[in-house]
């Protein structure tokens, strides 16, 4: 079954403790994507990767970091969380640029106490 | 810069009713237009999409048409069922050729009562 899995779903953490929020998918896909949803913002992009070793920063990068080790795994690190950083993610893959369909994980649930 | 604006909800129904939830955009181009459905508990699933002008996107009984000359991509369906409850998201990717992502409304969230 093609998907994208993130682990965890949910988390609770104290400001300043680094985390890592992992993503995979199997669908072979060279674009990868976060982003982070708050209630009346809607979903906004974090940061994106085109394949292999080349990330770019979204609309809300600030406080993130993520690597592209592998074509399959984008983890999202928090090298130190903020309670503005409390939120729900949302790892994405794409066939770009065959197709601009976005593939969503399950989501993440994040508080940063 | 590209931006959506949809109605916020809770768009409340009654099972069997007409669903209009009404999209409209700014963007320079030509933008691919969707729409996203998140259930409970889930990620966001595509329901539908169109790609040029006149377009009309459909699945699950839902349509779409995209409609250049008003800007807008209004979700609708004729008879709206209680697990048709979520919240949904119009979103557009710009014309541009990069590879950023796409932009999202801020969601609409409705409620299907039997």
């Amino acid at each position: 079954e093609a998907q994208v899995t993130q682990n965890p779903r949910y988390l609770i953490t104290v400001t300043g403790k680094k985390l890592t929020v992992t993503c995979s998918q199997n669908m072979n896909h060279e674009y990868m994507s976060w982003y982070r949803q708050d209630p009346g913002l809607g979903l906004r992009q974090i940061y994106y990767s085109m394949n292999v070793e080349v990330t770019d920063k979204g609309d809300v990068p600030e406080g993130y970091k993520v690597s592209r080790k592998e074509k399959r795994n984008f983890p999202l690190i928090l090298e130190s969380p903020s309670p503005n950083q409390t939120s729900l993610y949302f790892c994405a893959s794409s066939n770009f640029p065959n197709s601009y369909e976005q593939y969503f994980g399950p989501g993440t649930r994040l508080t940063v106490t | 810069g590209d931006s959506v604006t949809q109605m916020e909800g809770p768009v409340t129904l009654s099972e069997e009713a007409f669903l209009t939830i009404n999209c409209t955009y700014t963007a320079t181009g030509y933008p691919s237009l969707f729409w996203y459905v998140q259930y409970p508990g889930e990620g966001l699933q595509l329901l539908l999409k169109a790609t040029k002008a006149d377009d009309k996107g459909s699945n699950k009984g839902f349509e779409a048409t995209y409609r250049k000359e008003t800007t807008s991509f209004h979700l609708e369906k004729g008879s709206v069922q209680v697990s048709d409850s979520a919240v949904y998201f119009c979103a557009l990717r710009g014309s541009g050729g990069g590879a950023d992502g796409l932009t999202f409304g801020k969601g609409t969230h409705l409620i299907i009562q039997p």
